[in-house]
This record gives structure tokens, C-alpha cells and sequence, in this order.
């Protein structure tokens, strides 16, 4: 099955510098990589995600890019904000019909913004 | 949105009982439903995939005796935790796929399950 790992496991920035956490995966027939935000106690909350027929994606603050030769993505924050503080997990699967379409996570990164 | 919902919240049995957790989907209909355990600090790990009107499929290591779902309709499944014991407490969550299509996977809030 498909294996996820990334890194760092922890991440302590200062308020306004970028973080940057790297994944990466070992199936190459994975196509869908989504990234998630999870507070203490709640649900994942997507905050970007990106296909493999893209290389990069941008949402404000919030950017992913993807190497698939290389099976590894990455997710950056720039100007971070206390409220960016969270654990970050990224995923991929195999979203094709045949499919069922899980989602393997990896192992998550506490990122601490420094006010 | 795609909201799904869990119920309940929080749940404190004692050893030995049975839990039912409930995953629903208020606005659109889920053909695939996915169960999660998650420990304190660590990631989310898929237990089973649960498809509408058919049986479960368990990762490796899940009991599927002790971790019985149920997919009865298109807006909701369920987990029961069967003759729980103190090292199933844990968070479980749900997440639904819409039937209509899409990528993305809409999460429930969570069931924090304690055993005593």
C-alpha cells in the first residue's frame, strides 16, 4: 500500500517567516495530495490540495507544489500568523474508478508560530 | 458545504460494553465512508472503507469482529465498537466522499471514546 512520510515533525517559526513541511509518497499511480490543518481535539480541515496533473498551486498565504518524478510534495506557508500554529498532516491516493479512493496520511507536523 | 456530522461527541463506557458512533452526511449523499482511529499525537489511521450496501473493508491489523460498521444508506453509517476495552479509547473519525464526485473527502468532527 502506499506509504507517507514527512517532515519535520515539529516546526517552530517566528511570526511573519515562511514554514515549509515536505512529503513524500511511494506510489506513483497516486494522483489527489491533499494537506490538512488540525487543531487540538477537531476534525482535519482541508486547506489545499493539489492533482498530479498540476506542479503547483497557490491559495493567498498557502502554497503546494508537486514533483512526481521525484514522489514528493511540499507545502509552504509564508507570512505565518499565531494562527497558522497547528498540526499539519499531508495524504495521497488514488482517486481512479477502480478505486476506493483512501487516503494515506503522513505522520504530521506541529508547527509553532513564534509571536 | 459538505457537512458531516458525528454522534456522539464524547462517549465514556465502561470496559466490556458496546459503543455505536454514528457518521452522517447532511447535504449530500455518500456512496464511500471512511472510519479513522486517531491517538493522542499521532496520525490518522484508516481502519475500513465503507461502501453503501455492501460489507466493509478493513485495513490489515483491524478487527473486523470487534469494529463492526454498517453502511446502510447513502447519508449514513455507523461504527460499533464491540466489547470495548481501555486500549480502544481513542479519537474516531468519519469522512464521507460525495457520490456525485469530486476528490475531496468531507471529515466528521470526531467521537472522543474513553473506557473505563
Amino acid at each position: 500500500g502506499e506509504n507517507v512520510e514527512q517532515h519535520p515533525s515539529t516546526l517552530s517559526v517566528q511570526e511573519g517567516d515562511s514554514a515549509v513541511i515536505k512529503c513524500t509518497y511511494s506510489d506513483s499511480a497516486s494522483n489527489y495530495f491533499p494537506w490538512y490543518k488540525q487543531e487540538l481535539g477537531k476534525r482535519p480541515q482541508l486547506i489545499i490540495d493539489i492533482r498530479s496533473n498540476v506542479g503547483e498551486k497557490k491559495d493567498q498565504r498557502i502554497a503546494v507544489t508537486l514533483n512526481k518524478t521525484a514522489k514528493h510534495f511540499s507545502l509552504h506557508i509564508t507570512e505565518t500568523q499565531p494562527e497558522d500554529s497547528a498540526v499539519y498532516f499531508c495524504a495521497a491516493s488514488i482517486n481512479r474508478f477502480s478505486n476506493d479512493y483512501k487516503l494515506s496520511f503522513g505522520a504530521g507536523t506541529t508547527v509553532t508560530v513564534r509571536a | 458545504g459538505a457537512v458531516v456530522s458525528q454522534h456522539p461527541s464524547r462517549v465514556i463506557c465502561k470496559s466490556g460494553t458496546s459503543v455505536k458512533i454514528e457518521c452522517r452526511s447532511l447535504d449530500f449523499q455518500a456512496t464511500t465512508m471512511f472510519w479513522y482511529r486517531q491517538f493522542p499525537k499521532q496520525s490518522l489511521m484508516l481502519m475500513a472503507t465503507s461502501n453503501e450496501g455492501s460489507k466493509a473493508t478493513y485495513e490489515q491489523g483491524v478487527e473486523k469482529d470487534k469494529f463492526l460498521i454498517n453502511h446502510a444508506s447513502l447519508t449514513l453509517s455507523t461504527l460499533t465498537v464491540t466489547s470495548a476495552h481501555p486500549e480502544d479509547s481513542s479519537f474516531y473519525i468519519c469522512s464521507a466522499r460525495d457520490a456525485t464526485g469530486g476528490y475531496e473527502q468531507y471529515f466528521g468532527p470526531g467521537t472522543r471514546l474513553t473506557v473505563t
